[in-house]
């Protein structure tokens, strides 16, 4: 089936550390891809998206994505975390161009822990 | 521009009732898309509607079922309450355009929280 994949399930980082999330999609043409962060007790908000252009995307609060057609992947990088980022991420992909155009996908979430 | 808004934020529901959940979308947004989620299944979309027509479905059960109106608020219902409709019931709302050509970045809000008892 169709899906999107984020391979790490719970990260603990130590602050400063480097972060990178995998996500990876498996479907064929053209896709819009997202990452989303749900901090405890807020509602899922917008780190940054990638519809077209430079695969290289930068989203607010410092964290990056890199898209690679090749990989199928979209993974989100961030050099030196904080405790704030405390939060569940997910990654999402939308299919432009077909019948499901509004439908967003998304991965099973990544829990990120990170420690003083 | 105030964000997505979802009434109640909070309900509690026996077996066998109904619910109605209300959404309004961020101020110029014609598309709205509700979203499931719990635990075990993580995020799943339940349907979109753009201009007071559902656009988009996904595979939930003939209970769920939803409404736009003029203004673009949204309504979600269940009907025939099950112990695993308990969840986080999410709206969002994006600009998108008429066809099923485009999509823009969907908003999302803070969600309803849905119990059967």
């Amino acid at each position: 089936a169709q899906s999107v994949s984020q391979h790490n399930h719970h990260v603990i980082l130590s602050e400063a550390a480097s972060l990178e999330l995998g996500c990876n999609y498996s479907y064929g043409g053209t896709v819009n891809l997202f990452w989303y962060v749900q901090y405890p007790g807020q509602h899922l908000q917008l780190l940054l998206k990638y519809f077209s252009g430079d695969p290289l995307v930068k989203g607010i609060k410092g964290f990056e994505a890199e898209f690679i057609k090749s990989k199928f992947s979209f993974n989100l990088r961030k050099p030196s975390v904080q405790w704030s980022d405390t939060a569940e991420y997910f990654c999402a992909v939308t299919r432009p161009f077909t019948g499901t155009a509004s439908k967003l996908t998304f991965g099973t979430g990544t829990r990120l822990q990170v420690t003083l | 521009k105030a964000g997505v808004t979802q009434t109640p934020r909070y309900l509690i529901k026996t077996r066998g009732q109904q619910v109605t959940l209300s959404c309004s979308p961020i101020s110029g947004h014609r598309s709205v898309s509700w979203y499931q989620q719990t635990p075990g299944q993580g995020l799943q979309f339940l349907f979109e509607y753009f201009s007071e027509t559902q656009r988009n479905k996904g595979n939930f059960p003939g209970r769920f079922s939803g409404r736009q109106f003029s203004n673009s608020r949204s309504e979600m219902n269940v009907s025939t309450l099950e112990l695993g409709d308990s969840a986080l019931y999410l709206c969002a709302s994006s600009t998108s355009r008429t066809g099923t050509g485009y999509t823009d970045t969907q908003y999302f809000g803070p969600g309803t929280r849905l119990t059967v008892l």
